[in-house]
């Protein structure tokens, strides 16, 4: 089955500074990779994700780009805002059949205001 | 508010007790997922209805059990609970089986003591 490591485990920085994740995955047939944000005690909510089709993606503030040679994906957060402070999941999943994503075990984001 | 609802928000039980977890997926989402959420285990797929029917089963102990009603709403069983099954219970929904964007319930915080 497909296996996702997600690094650094904690990040922190200053306000304004940028903020990256990265992500390894190991099936090479993954083709969909979402990411969501956690806030303490809410649900995971999708902020952004990039099909195998694509190698980088940007909304606002926040980019994904993709390496399917390297296999891995990384979340990069610019301008980071106190609001930023989260618990940031990758994941990674096969489209077609039964999609079901396999979750990395999460950043933990802190953005020191 | 992702249009996924949970209910109850809290349950504390005891070891050894049942409990059930109900969800109502968005409107017109027709496919409903269960996630445990631990410390140390981070997010785990349990398992995945579509349209009433069983579609994938993840790491799911034969203790759980879930199904989906005619309405669409779903209910996931927890017998013999013990300790280690105190944990986040999420719920997910999406328009299809291979509709890649999941929509994250509020979750029930399940504690066994």
């Amino acid at each position: 089955g497909e296996n996702v490591e997600q690094h650094p485990s904690t990040l922190s920085v200053q306000e304004g500074d940028s903020a990256v994740i990265k992500c390894t995955y190991s099936d090479s047939a993954s083709n969909y990779f979402p990411w969501y944000k956690q806030e303490l005690g809410k649900r995971p909510q999708l902020i952004i994700d990039i099909r195998s089709n694509v190698g980088e993606k940007k909304d606002q503030r926040i980019a994904v780009t993709l390496n399917k040679t390297a296999k891995h994906f990384s979340l990069h957060i610019t301008e980071t805002q106190p609001e930023d402070s989260a618990v940031y999941f990758c994941a990674a999943s096969e489209s077609g059949g039964s999609y079901i994503p396999t979750f990395g075990r999460g950043t933990s984001l802190i953005v020191h205001p | 508010d992702s249009g996924v609802t949970q209910t109850p928000k809290h349950l504390i039980t005891a070891t050894g007790q049942r409990v059930t977890l109900r969800c109502s997926p968005r409107s017109g989402d027709l496919s409903v997922y269960w996630y445990q959420q631990s410390l140390d285990q981070g997010l785990q797929f349990l398992i995945q209805y579509y349209n009433g029917e069983e579609r994938a089963k993840g790491n799911i102990l034969e203790r759980f059990s879930a199904q989906q009603f005619p309405d669409l709403h779903s209910e996931l069983n927890l017998s013999s609970l013990e300790l280690g099954d105190s944990a986040l219970y999420f719920c997910a929904s999406s328009l299809l089986a291979e509709q890649e964007t999941q929509y994250f319930g509020p979750g029930t915080r399940l504690l066994v003591l």
